[in-house]
């Protein structure tokens, strides 16, 4: 089993659509979570961080299921800008585990 | 948010040279950097951590002879991709990570080598 599992997508979406991205992970211990975005050809940047009690950032909506070892990111309102491979990352005792990524395309 | 350069942004060099990168965290120190490397459409891979003051850690399969790592200062990693290959075509992406609660990593904008 991977340690970062990610649906690799493509989602394609409407614009205005809302789409939901998730991720799971096999270690329990994992201390702390994070979204990050990657444009084709660029460096990851990083979107959000994931804290226990979820959290919010204007469209975008990121939840941590700890029991489930899954967290969620929502995007609301989709624009055609948010076109992009979102990358769940997992931090294992400072080691960055890396999903694969999700491809997102929004289209007019 | 915290803010790493990477130098060059784009090399094309012949088969058996070196090739020298540089990863400086702009604001903030870094004791620890992160070098990646990413083939077309898949995720990113570690190639080993920085630690200012000592040796790098490599992961497994990543030659330590043939990607060099040095970490002089707290702000300042660099990578040197010995007697370059075409196989060694990629895109390298540094790294820095920021002491908090969550310990962040931030990237530097990368590096897209060409072996000719």
């Amino acid at each position: 089993r991977k340690e970062v599992e990610q649906d690799p997508g493509p989602f394609n979406v409407p614009e205005g659509a809302t789409v939901a991205f998730n991720c799971t992970y096999s270690n329990s211990a994992s201390q702390s979570f994070f979204w990050y975005r990657q444009d084709c050809r660029k460096e990851p940047k990083l979107l959000m961080s994931v804290y226990s009690s979820g959290n919010e950032d204007g469209r975008f909506t990121a939840q941590l299921n700890r029991a489930s070892q899954y967290i969620s990111l929502l995007i609301r309102d989709s624009k055609l800008s948010d076109s992009a491979t979102y990358l769940c990352v997992v931090n294992d005792n400072n080691d960055m585990r890396f999903g694969a990524g999700t491809r997102l395309t929004v289209k007019p | 948010g915290a803010v790493v350069s990477q130098h060059p942004s784009r090399v094309i060099c012949k088969s058996g040279t070196s090739v020298k990168i540089e990863c400086r965290s702009l604001d903030f120190q870094a004791t620890t950097m992160f070098w990646y490397r990413q083939f077309p459409k898949k995720s990113l891979m570690l190639m080993a951590t920085s630690n200012e003051g000592s040796k790098a850690t490599y992961e497994q399969g990543v030659e330590k002879d043939k990607f060099l790592i040095n970490h002089a200062s707290l702000t300042l990693s660099t990578l040197t991709v010995t007697s370059a290959h075409p196989e060694d075509s990629s895109f390298y992406i540094c790294s820095a990570g920021v002491s908090s609660a969550y310990n962040e990593q931030f990237f530097g904008p990368g590096t897209r080598l060409t072996v000719l």
